[in-house]
């Protein structure tokens, strides 16, 4: 009854390839987001995403894109992977209430490109 | 732009002794919020301040939001080795349902 679950754990692949990662939540939240945390456990925020509205931050790569299939998953997907694209992605969800955002993060994604 | 910077980056204490990370933002929170991350985890929310000049305490740790909303602190009295993990703090962004992280603070507790 994990409450917010990702796909795979551990992704090593090629420069060049396709990936996928994928996230589901079963909290009921209406916002799930994507992090991508570096060598050096900075945490950047890459997408946010309800059923109204995707938010894209200004400094992802447009390689990469989110998919919604319903509100309850949000998968990334990876276009033409480089050595940079290596780090820690973590998928997360939250349920806005006011000012509340309390996020409930996944266990995250390893990727490695060699 | 929008920063939310933390220091200091890293902290080596005895057990026992205290600890305190700092959070400052470059423009004014609406609210802003705390996790921890265990060596190997994900982010753990902990808490989450909204009002000016606002304290809360778990336990041993007590949080600060400062009055002008630019500033936060986290304090653990008498650290345990359950303390060890990275600590962040994260500011809402000015449009949005997202979150800037800061750039976190790596607690150390030797036993």
């Amino acid at each position: 009854d994990t409450a917010v679950s990702q796909t795979p754990k551990y992704l090593v692949t090629q420069m060049g390839n396709d990936k996928s990662i994928k996230c589901e939540q079963n909290l009921g939240h209406d916002t799930m987001y994507w992090y991508k945390q570096d060598s050096k456990k900075f945490l950047k925020i890459m997408f946010s995403y309800n059923n109204k509205e995707l938010i894209i931050n200004e400094t992802v790569p447009n390689r990469f894109s989110p998919k919604s299939p319903d509100k309850a998953h949000l998968n990334l997907h990876i276009n033409s992977l480089e050595l940079g694209d290596s780090a820690v992605y973590f998928c997360a969800s939250s349920q806005v209430i006011k000012l509340a955002h309390e996020q409930y993060f996944g266990p995250g994604t390893r990727l490695t490109v060699t | 732009g929008q920063q939310v910077m933390q220091i200091p980056q890293y902290q080596h204490v005895q057990e026992g002794e205290d600890f305190t990370t700092y959070c400052n933002s470059s423009t004014t929170l609406s609210n802003i919020q705390w996790y921890k991350q265990r060596p190997g985890g994900h982010p753990v929310f902990l808490i989450q301040l909204v009002k000016s000049g606002e304290v809360k305490k778990q336990k041993r740790l007590t949080f600060q939001f400062g009055e002008a909303k630019k500033n936060s602190s986290l304090h653990i009295t008498a650290t345990q080795t359950t303390d060890v993990g990275t600590y962040f703090c994260a500011g809402p962004k000015n449009t949005g349902n997202q979150f800037y992280f800061g750039t976190g603070t790596s607690l150390t507790v030797i036993p």
